[in-house]
């Protein structure tokens, strides 16, 4: 089974600075994706950043990247230039990429979260 | 507008009142969950489902069922709630073939007494 782990509870951050978020996962898959997603006080769970395995080089998306490691099995996200409506909860998750109807076929696999509140 | 609804999205109830939590997409996918999230455990999968009438059990699926008869609507049933089901449930789909582009509902805060 996949874990994820998020070892960061809670984290702060001025506005307008640079905070990395931490993510380590185990699995024993070789082919998967992973995802950062925020979900600010409206609970809305919103995609900020999708990986897939496969690809070495690291995804960005606007202000957002990652650092991907997979031998390391680490999965982190940089926020540039950070902004107050950043402040959320961001959960770290995991995906097999499995055959059509395999077991687990589109399971989410979540870490625990990380609340960020980015200060004025 | 592409969506997925959940109702309530809010609602108490007390322990042993049979209750349903509708989840309603309107993109035509094939693939939909049930998730629940509580403090420190992030979200876990509770059930999902593959086409109409195809359903599985994720991980934490004691104390829950679901149906699917119609590829728009997957309702969780709690036939007998008790407190440790006091969570946020969240629904989500996507297309069959694109499981790695889910959609997330509103949730659905639920409480047991």
């Amino acid at each position: 089974a996949q874990t994820v782990t998020q070892s960061q509870p809670e984290m702060s951050v001025q506005e307008a600075e640079t905070v990395t978020l931490s993510c380590t996962y185990d699995t024993s898959e070789s082919n998967y994706y992973l995802f950062w997603y925020k979900q600010p006080p409206s609970r809305q769970m919103i995609l900020v950043i999708r990986q897939e395995a496969y690809k070495q080089q690291n995804a960005t998306e606007n202000r957002f990247s990652v650092n991907f490691q997979k031998a390391a099995k680490s999965f982190s996200l940089k926020i540039s230039d950070s902004q107050l409506g950043d402040t959320a909860m961001y959960f770290c998750a995991f995906m097999k990429q499995v055959g059509a109807g395999g077991t687990s076929y589109g399971k989410l696999t979540f870490g625990q979260g990380t609340i960020l509140t980015v200060h004025p | 507008e592409a969506q997925v609804t959940q109702n309530p999205r809010y609602l108490i109830t007390v322990t042993g009142k049979k209750l349903t939590v509708t989840c309603s997409q309107n993109m035509n996918h094939e693939y939909m969950s049930w998730y629940r999230q509580d403090p420190g455990l992030g979200l876990r999968q509770i059930y999902y489902s593959m086409n109409v009438e195809v359903t599985d059990k994720g991980d934490v699926p004691e104390g829950y069922k679901v149906s699917r008869k119609e590829k728009r609507n997957f309702p969780l049933i709690l036939e007998s709630p008790s407190p440790n089901q006091t969570s946020l449930y969240f629904c989500a789909s996507s297309i069959y073939t694109k499981p790695y582009e889910q959609y997330f509902g509103p949730g659905t805060r639920l409480t047991v007494t």
